[in-house]
């Protein structure tokens, strides 16, 4: 049973340039968190989709926007790269109303020059 | 606002040593706790969580205990291997275990020698 698959695992993109990274959750659930984890830091909770609608979001610019497929699979975008947002990108899935947690991938490793 | 405090890193113990990490929070109401592991290059693992004050979370060795009376969920093992070397998160979240939001630690990395 393959779990929370996400790619790419790493890329390097310029200043100002415009980014989308892949989370398909873990077979049966429906719910799909983006979280950001700075260099020797905790993850931040960036946002939350279900039913293809961003249900929860965090402290994030405008800037980060993502989107829910019927199929439970998500997309994180980011636009107008700035140095700052280098990072590991992690997608954690898990079902709704039903409390046995998250599950996360291993992340995409972003890097802005 | 919600917060998970948890003690600084890196520690150091040699294989079999009894291991604590503290973990303190504040948030309003009654938060769920969870203790997750990320090994290098990989993501997050839970590894264990409590729902509600006095449960004691357990898996593969590692307890913690939910005190709501010093709002602390300290992770402990009695005693630890070499491949427990990672870093460990203290979280919470004030909506359940899989709706809301967590919020994160800011990680204590754990380094056993044999």
């Amino acid at each position: 049973d393959a779990g929370v698959t996400q790619s790419p695992t790493h890329l390097i993109k310029t200043r100002g340039q415009q980014v989308t990274l892949r989370c398909s959750p873990k077979s049966g659930h429906d719910t799909v968190s983006w979280y950001q984890q700075a260099l020797g830091q905790g993850p931040q909770f960036i946002f939350q989709y279900y039913e293809e609608e961003e249900r929860q979001r965090g402290n994030f610019p405008d800037r980060f926007s993502g989107h829910q497929f019927p199929n439970y699979s998500s997309e994180l975008n980011v636009n107008a790269l700035l140095l700052g947002d280098s990072a590991l990108y992690l997608c954690a899935s898990s079902r709704a109303r039903l409390n046995y947690g998250y599950t996360f991938g291993s992340g995409t490793r972003l890097t802005v020059v | 606002g919600n917060s998970v405090t948890q003690m600084e890193g890196p520690v150091t113990l040699s294989e079999e040593a009894f291991l604590t990490i503290n973990c303190t929070y504040t948030a309003t109401g009654y938060p769920s706790l969870f203790w997750y592991v990320q090994y290098p290059g990989e993501g997050l693992q839970l590894l264990l969580k409590a729902t509600k004050a006095d449960d004691k979370g357990s898996n593969k060795g590692f307890e913690a205990t939910y005190r709501k009376e010093t709002t602390s969920f300290h992770l402990e093992k009695g005693s630890v291997q070499v491949s427990d070397s990672a870093v460990y998160f203290c979280a919470l979240s004030n909506y359940g275990g899989s709706q809301g939001n967590l919020i994160f630690g800011k990680g204590t990395k754990l380094s056993v020698k044999p």
